[in-house]
C-alpha cells in the first residue's frame, strides 16, 4: 500500500530559528497537506498543494509540492512557543481515490 | 460557518461492547471521512461517504461500518471491540468528493478507550 515517511520524527529548537520538515511517498500524489495538531485534538489544514512545483505560504509556513509528485516540504520561519505541535503531512494518490495517507508526524519543541 | 463537531469526545467501553460515534461536517460539505489515529501515530483511513454512498475503504474489518444521513452529518459504528480500537478516531468533511482539488476539514476527533 501506499506509505509516507516524514522526516524528521522530532525537532528540538530554540525560539527564533526557522525549521524544515518534509515528506515522500512510494506512489505519485496529486494533492499533499499541511496539518498540525495540538494534544487531545484534531488536525488543523495549515496549507494545501495541488500542482507540482507549487509553493504556498501562509504566514510565517511555507511548503511546495515537489516536482516529482512524490514529495513535499514545510518550512516554518522565525519560530515562536506556540509552533510547538504535531506536524502532519497527507497527501491524496492518483490511485487512492479520495482517501488521505498521513506521514507518522513531526514533534516540534520550541524553546523559549 | 460552523465547522465539524463530533461527539462524545471521551467514551470508556469494555471488550466485546458496541459504540456509535457521530460526526456533524462543516456547512456546504456533503463528504465524510473517518480516521483512526493511535496514539503516537498518523491518522489512518477507515472509510468515506458522500452523498450517502460508501465512497471508498480502508483497511479495517467488516466490524467497523458507517452511515451518512440526508443532512450529511455521519455515524461510525464499531461491533465486538477490542483492545486494540482504544484511540482517537477523527471525522474530517470536504466540499465533494466529486469535486477537485478536495481538502478535508477535521473535527477535535472522540477518544474512545476499550478495557
Amino acid at each position: 500500500g501506499q506509505q509516507l515517511n516524514q522526516s524528521p520524527q522530532s525537532m528540538f529548537i530554540q525560539e527564533g530559528e526557522d525549521v524544515s520538515m518534509n515528506c515522500t511517498s512510494s506512489s505519485i500524489f496529486n494533492t499533499w497537506l499541511w496539518y498540525k495538531q495540538d494534544p487531545g485534538e484534531g488536525p488543523v489544514l495549515l496549507i494545501a498543494l495541488y500542482k507540482a512545483g507549487e509553493l504556498t505560504s501562509n504566514g510565517r509556513l511555507t511548503a511546495q509540492f515537489g516536482i516529482t509528485r512524490k514529495d513535499s516540504f514545510l518550512n516554518i520561519s522565525a519560530s515562536i512557543p506556540s509552533d510547538v505541535g504535531i506536524y502532519f503531512c497527507a497527501g491524496r494518490s492518483v490511485l487512492g481515490g479520495s482517501r488521505l495517507t498521513f506521514g507518522e508526524g513531526t514533534q516540534l519543541t520550541v524553546n523559549p | 460557518e460552523t465547522g465539524v463537531t463530533q461527539s462524545p469526545t471521551h467514551l470508556i467501553k469494555t471488550r466485546g461492547q458496541q459504540v456509535t460515534l457521530r460526526c456533524s461536517s462543516q456547512s456546504g460539505h456533503n463528504t465524510v471521512s473517518w480516521y483512526q489515529q493511535a496514539l503516537g501515530q498518523g491518522p489512518q483511513f477507515i472509510f468515506q461517504y458522500y452523498r450517502e454512498e460508501e465512497n471508498g475503504r480502508g483497511n479495517f474489518p467488516p466490524r467497523f461500518s458507517g452511515l451518512q444521513f440526508p443532512n450529511y452529518s455521519s455515524e461510525l459504528n464499531v461491533n465486538a471491540l477490542e483492545l486494540d480500537d482504544s484511540a482517537l478516531y477523527l471525522c474530517a468533511s470536504s466540499p465533494g468528493a466529486g469535486s477537485l482539488p478536495e481538502t478535508q476539514y477535521f473535527g477535535p476527533g472522540t477518544r474512545l478507550l476499550v478495557l
